[in-house]
């Protein structure tokens, strides 16, 4: 089955700076790729997705690129703020009916 | 609020005592989700449903955990003789049948097992 490696946390940075988390997967075939995020109090929700090699997601000044090569789907952002202060999960999908395979989450804290 | 909703949010039991959650997913949402998550992991699946069928449970999944979708709406995921090693949020979502891969997740149920 699908598995996944993020990088551990917590990650702390000072506001406006560059943001990467790191996500390599193992699948068999071509999974879609997701970036999943949970604020404090809140439920998970989609931030982004991929679905092919070389697509990349985007979402509130968020990008990841799936890199079939390296087997990879690394978050990055320009500039943080403290609202993106949240645990950050990536997934993993095979094709079909597969469920979402989690990582172990990324918490990141934004400072101002 | 159209969201996933889940009851109730947080149960306090004793071990040995049987707790039942429940998930109430998107209207028109068919496939629904459990998962669980514990203190510095991310979630792992449980089981989930397409409809009324349940389509695939977790090896995680033991025979003290049953689920249910009775009329394809809303699903109770229950425990039965509870040990201190199921306290962890227990997780719904919902999303259509399609392999896009969005699921929408409710708040979860906390679980403490004393």
């Amino acid at each position: 089955g699908n598995s996944v490696t993020q990088m551990e946390g917590p990650v702390t940075l000072s506001e406006e700076a560059f943001l990467t988390i790191n996500c390599t997967y193992t699948a068999t075939g071509y999974p879609s790729l997701f970036w999943y995020v949970q604020y404090p109090g809140e439920g998970l929700q989609l931030l982004l997705k991929a679905t092919k090699a070389d697509d990349k997601g985007s979402n509130k000044g968020f990008e990841a690129t799936y890199r079939k090569e390296t087997t990879s789907f690394h978050l990055e952002k320009g500039s943080v703020q403290v609202s993106d202060s949240a645990v950050y999960f990536c997934a993993p999908r095979n094709s079909g009916n597969t469920p979402l395979v989690f990582g172990k989450g990324t918490r990141l804290s934004v400072i101002a | 609020d159209t969201g996933v909703s889940q009851d109730p949010r947080h149960k306090i039991t004793k071990r040995g005592q049987n707790v039942t959650f429940r998930c109430d997913p998107i209207s028109e949402h068919n496939r629904l989700y459990w998962y669980r998550q514990t203190l510095g992991q991310g979630p792992e699946f449980l089981t989930y449903f397409q409809n009324e069928a349940q389509l695939e449970k977790s090896r995680l999944l033991s025979d003290r955990f049953s689920a249910e979708r009775p009329k394809g709406s809303f699903s109770t995921l229950e425990i039965q003789r509870t040990e201190q090693g199921d306290s962890a949020m227990y997780l719904c979502a919902s999303s259509v049948s399609s392999n896009t891969g969005e699921l929408f997740f409710g708040e979860g149920s906390r679980l403490t097992v004393l």
